[in-house]
Formats: C-alpha cells, sequence, structure tokens
C-alpha cells in the first residue's frame, strides 16, 4: 500500500486565494521531504526540501514566500500556494526517502495534487 | 543546465518487444541512478536503481546497463507488455553531498502495442 500520503488528490481554486496540499508520511516518521511540480508531458521539478523542525530549502528559482512549506511533526509536511494564480496550476508531489538507510535509500513518492486555478 | 538527458521522447513497441530508453548525465558526483515508471494521474514509483560500482543491474524483465565513462545510463524492458505502457523518468542523484535530491530526465512516453 502507499506509504506517502497526499490529500487533497485534486484541487480548483479561483486566482487569488490559497491552497494546502499534505503530504504524510505513513509509515515510519520522515525528517526530510521533497516536493516536486510537473507540468503536463514535462518531467518533475525538485521546488524545495522539506526539513522538520527548520526552514525549507528552496531551489533555485522557486518563490518561497509563495510557496510556503511546513514540516511540523515528522510524518507531515504541507505545500501552501498562497496568491494562487493560473500559471500555478500543474501537479505537485511530494516525497520521502525508505525507511532505514537515511538518504541512502530510495525515493518514495504521493500520488500527487492536481492544482487548477482559474 | 539540464543535468540528466534522457531520450527518446516517445517510444512504441510492439508487444513481446524490447523498450530501451537512455540517459546521459553530465555530473560526474552523481551516484545513485533510478529508474522511475509513472502513470497518468499517478506519483512515479521506483523501478530499478543503480549505483556506479556495478556495470549491469536486472530485477525480473527490467534491467539497468550502466556506463561510467561514458556518463551513460539505459532501462531495457524485455518481453514489453501492453500495461508496461507509461512514462519512465531516469533520474541522479549525490546521495551523500545533496541529501538524496534527485534530478530527473525528461521522460519518455512509451507505449506497447499489442
Amino acid at each position: 500500500g502507499a506509504v506517502v500520503s497526499q490529500h487533497p488528490s485534486w484541487v480548483i481554486c479561483k486566482s487569488g486565494t490559497s491552497v494546502k496540499i499534505e503530504c504524510r508520511s505513513l509509515d515510519f516518521q520522515a525528517t526530510t521531504m521533497f516536493w516536486y511540480r510537473q507540468f503536463p508531458k514535462q518531467s518533475l521539478m525538485l521546488m524545495a526540501t522539506s526539513n522538520e523542525g527548520s526552514k525549507a530549502t528552496y531551489e533555485q528559482g522557486v518563490e518561497k514566500d509563495k510557496f510556503l512549506i511546513n514540516h511540523a511533526s515528522l510524518t507531515l509536511s504541507t505545500l501552501t500556494v498562497t496568491s494562487a494564480h493560473p500559471e500555478d496550476s500543474s501537479f505537485y508531489i511530494c516525497s520521502r526517502h525508505a525507511p532505514g538507510q537515511g538518504f541512502n535509500s530510495p525515493l518514495h513518492f504521493g500520488n500527487g495534487t492536481r492544482l487548477t486555478v482559474t | 543546465q539540464q543535468q540528466v538527458k534522457q531520450s527518446p521522447q516517445s517510444l512504441i513497441v510492439q508487444k513481446g518487444g524490447i523498450s530501451i530508453i537512455n540517459c546521459a548525465y553530465e555530473n560526474t558526483a552523481f551516484d545513485y541512478f533510478p529508474w522511475y515508471q509513472q502513470f497518468p494521474g499517478k506519483g512515479p514509483a521506483l523501478l530499478i536503481a543503480i549505483r556506479p560500482d556495478v556495470s549491469e543491474k536486472k530485477e525480473g524483465r527490467f534491467t539497468i546497463s550502466f556506463n561510467k565513462s561514458a556518463k551513460q545510463f539505459s532501462l531495457h524492458i524485455m518481453d514489453s507488455q501492453p500495461g508496461d505502457s507509461a512514462t519512465y523518468f531516469c533520474a541522479a542523484s549525490e546521495l551523500y553531498n545533496q541529501g538524496g535530491k534527485l534530478i530527473f530526465g525528461q521522460g519518455t512516453e512509451l507505449s506497447v502495442k499489442p
């Protein structure tokens, strides 16, 4: 079964509003989680690394004030898209390493959240 | 800068045939090379992965071939089945220096015809 759960699986919002996406590690505590964005027919682009108890690390070109990441507990990371615009419409996917080997282990991905901004 | 280049962009294979997808990387510090399979509307799922200390790894119908000197690696799907139709992504990471961040290739849309 799924070990990384995302909610919601899809969401439609109006331009200018904010949307929160949750990512849960179901089977173990994850100190680090990753957020990716995928536009249709394109690759996955890393947005940021979510660190439990500290600030997220954002990739170059990703606006940290627009994409707020909170890793408040060892099993939950949230991504909030603030003041959403149509160009933010995308597939957002979170991931975390498999348990037991830290960074030396595969990444497991959630099933993604399809965001549509009208 | 595209650190991982993947080809072809799309691939059509007959059932029972061999599907071959290629990737090339630039960063010699990469030390972990996984392949992911993604179905529409789903997150990617790990298929198989390889470290640079081996030249080939096989799991069932899936084989990774790795050429360290050429900085290339490829995925071979033997006896391709219609159920294999999906988008495949190669990826690479520096496990210890970059915290395991994966850099993905552009993806290959595979269609296996019955």
